[in-house]
């Protein structure tokens, strides 16, 4: 079946540029990440959505960045006024639902990512 | 707050030896914890998981982990590594905020012919 995608695979923004990011899960998963990976590092949260309901955006580096999910399904990440710091792959996952700490546990499955880079 | 170090950056291993790949965690209670491999332009693919009983996991591709509580470690093996497995290999925890995992650093295997 269909896995998560992500487009565009890649973008080149110049310095202060918006750019827009998207994200579709797999059709039926409640629970969509997203996730920055800066080159040479692992993947750092950015923000969780269950459902249309945004429950965690501690991961955000800025109020430059921003996340949504208006139906529950297809998220978009957009970054305004970018920086070269913004540079780096930002990863997308979804899963059927969260583990709790009563147990239960559903995979997160990632997108190919977007790779960023700001010029 | 939860964190993961990954003490290898970059391993050489050849075809057909035995592999290792070290994860230490921090975390205040019984983590969830994963590991994961990721080969170049590709997302993340879920090798195996633990969150409770049998310390030992298998998981996908022949590898296997250990979780040791006194030693806060959740070491990747595989007995005998195949040139397919070079890529990247993270290991992440998950405390009970769920769904935010904590991943680290990567090690990157490259396997000798």
């Amino acid at each position: 079946g269909a896995g998560v995608s992500q487009s565009p695979r890649y973008k080149v923004a110049k310095r202060g540029q918006d750019v827009a990011l998207r994200c579709d899960p797999i059709s039926g998963h409640v629970s969509l990440f997203w996730y920055q990976q800066a080159l040479g590092q692992g993947p750092e949260f950015l923000t969780y959505f269950q459902n249309e309901a945004q429950l965690d955006k501690s991961g955000l580096p800025s109020d430059r960045f921003f996340a949504e999910r208006p139906e529950g399904s297809v998220s978009t990440l957009k970054i305004q006024r970018t920086q070269q710091e913004d540079s780096a792959v930002y990863l997308c996952a979804s899963s059927r639902s969260t583990g709790t700490t009563s147990g239960g546990f559903y995979e997160q499955y990632f997108g190919p990512g977007t790779r960023l880079t700001v010029t | 707050a939860q964190s993961v170090t990954q003490p290898d950056i970059h391993i050489t291993v050849s075809e057909g030896a035995s592999l290792e790949l070290r994860c230490n965690y921090s975390y205040g209670a019984t983590p969830y914890l994963f590991w994961y491999v990721q080969s170049p332009g590709q997302g993340l693919q879920l090798l195996l998981k633990y969150f409770s009983g049998d310390t030992l996991v298998q998981g996908i591709k022949g590898f296997e982990a250990e979780f040791k509580r006194s030693q806060s470690s959740f070491n990747l093996r595989k007995p005998s590594v195949h040139w397919s497995d070079a890529a990247e290999y993270f290991c992440a925890v998950e405390g009970t905020n769920a769904g935010k995992s904590t991943f680290g650093d990567g090690t990157t295997l490259t396997v000798k012919p």
